[in-house]
């Protein structure tokens, strides 16, 4: 089954405490991206990565990284997690943009409390 | 700089009516995409219906159905027959070349009975 997975789906940590959300897709997408999603904001591009060793920065890239050694996986690290950094976290992938339209498969959200 | 607007916050619509939410985009570029997609209570993010800037014809899946202004950068998306499963969070999404993705703020879709 096509699908794009993240892990953990629910976290709960403390300010300052490193963690890393994972993200895998089984599609062979070249294109991976991380979007947080808060309450009358929307989902709002934290970065995406066009290809394995190239990534680039999204709308609120501060306080995140990210890396892309597989193409396969799109982790998202915290280096240093804030309360603002509280929030419903989602990663997605897709095809190139080439030729017909791509849309954006979606994993199931990590939700993130950072007390 | 690209955006998203929509601006209906929340809309209620009887079951088995038509609704049509609103989407206005802001960009300079000719050649791009716009996506709907739908947020149910469970979170998932389910694509509704897409469309590419250069095709004139609106997209239509099934209920669902566009109306695609590219001149007025206006991308509304109309539920025919609505049913109790598409009360969700909407949003309007538009994506150009490999550049980042950009999603309006949402429109919440009660269903009323």
């Amino acid at each position: 089954e096509a699908q794009v997975t993240q892990n953990p789906r629910y976290l709960i940590t403390v300010t300052g405490k490193k963690l890393t959300v994972t993200c895998s897709q089984n599609m062979n997408h070249e294109y991976m991206s991380w979007y947080r999603q808060d309450p009358g904001l929307g989902l709002r591009q934290i970065y995406y990565s066009m290809n394995v060793e190239v990534t680039d920065k999204g709308d609120v890239p501060e306080g995140y990284k990210v890396s892309r050694k597989e193409k396969r996986n799109f982790p998202l690290i915290l280096e240093s997690p804030s309360p603002n950094q509280t929030s419903l976290y989602f990663c997605a992938s897709s095809r190139p943009p080439i030729g017909e339209s791509y849309e954006q498969y979606f994993g199931p959200g990590t939700r993130l409390t950072v007390t | 700089a690209q955006t998203v607007t929509q601006s209906q916050p929340e809309m209620s619509v009887q079951e088995a009516e038509t609704v049509t939410l609103s989407c206005t985009y802001d960009t300079s570029e000719s050649d791009y995409y716009l996506f709907w997609y739908k947020q149910p209570p469970s979170r998932q993010m389910i694509l509704v219906i897409r469309q590419e800037a250069y095709k004139q014809q609106n997209a239509t899946e099934n209920r669902f159905s566009v109306n695609f202004q590219k001149a007025a950068k206006s991308f509304s998306l109309k539920i025919s027959d609505s049913q109790l499963g598409d009360a969700a969070m909407y949003f309007c999404a538009y994506r150009v070349g490999y550049d980042k993705i950009i999603f309006g703020k949402g429109t919440r879709l009660h269903i009323l009975p």
